[in-house]
């Protein structure tokens, strides 16, 4: 099936770790994004690529890493700088001019 | 970067009537999305929609880009049509990032 997978699905980590959340699509797009959600709140930009081995920072890059080695793969770093990272975490994909953009099911991380 | 307003905040319905969701938005937009957030968290597309009137199914979606809002149509509300209801736009040129509207959390009581 076609389509864009997030895992783990939840996630629980200790203070001062960093974890690493995976997004993957099979839908041949070129650009690929993190978003980040937090309670009663709607979606915020952290990262975006618009192609391989390229990214920019989005709204709120501060305390998070991302790479782009592969054009199907999009992984997410929550470092230890990240003040309060407990949130819920998107992934979408897009592709043409119109950018168009499909979400994954999310990750749920926990900081202990 | 763009604004998004969404009003209501809250909407609670009974079960058969039917609803109007506004969006707001500062500029012109080469991109313009409805989402439905399930329970679970997914975000479900509805409607792409940077100008004009889609229909699908019982939900609809007009966007007069030139006055700069969009509105989703909900008719015959069904308990499943609980759930938030986002508006993300996108700006126009080549930066592809949305913003995304605080959202309208719908309930639908039977």
């Amino acid at each position: 099936d076609g389509g864009i997978t997030q895992s783990p699905k939840y996630l629980f980590r200790k203070e001062g770790q960093n974890v690493t959340l995976s997004c993957e699509q099979n839908l041949n797009h070129d650009a690929m994004y993190w978003y980040r959600q937090d309670p009663g709140q709607g979606l915020r930009l952290i990262y975006y690529s618009q192609i391989v081995n390229d990214f920019q920072k989005g709204d709120i890059a501060e305390g998070y890493s991302v790479s782009r080695e592969k054009k199907e793969s999009f992984p997410l770093t929550v470092t230890s700088a990240q003040k309060n990272p407990t949130a819920f975490y998107l992934c979408a994909s897009g592709q043409g001019t119109d950018n168009e953009q499909f979400f994954g099911p999310g990750t749920r991380l926990t900081v202990l | 970067g763009i604004q998004v307003e969404q009003s209501p905040p809250d909407l609670i319905l009974q079960e058969g009537a039917n609803s109007t969701l506004r969006c707001n938005f500062s500029d012109s937009v080469n991109n313009l999305q409805w989402f439905h957030q399930n329970p679970w968290g997914q975000l479900i597309n509805l409607f792409y929609i940077p100008s004009g009137t889609k229909q699908n199914g019982r939900l609809s979606a007009t966007t007069v880009a030139t006055e700069r809002y969009s509105l989703l149509y909900i008719s015959s509300s069904q308990t499943t049509d609980s759930g938030v209801y986002f508006c993300a736009v996108g700006p126009r040129g080549n930066d592809y990032k949305l913003s995304f509207g605080a959202g309208t959390t719908v309930t639908v009581r039977a």
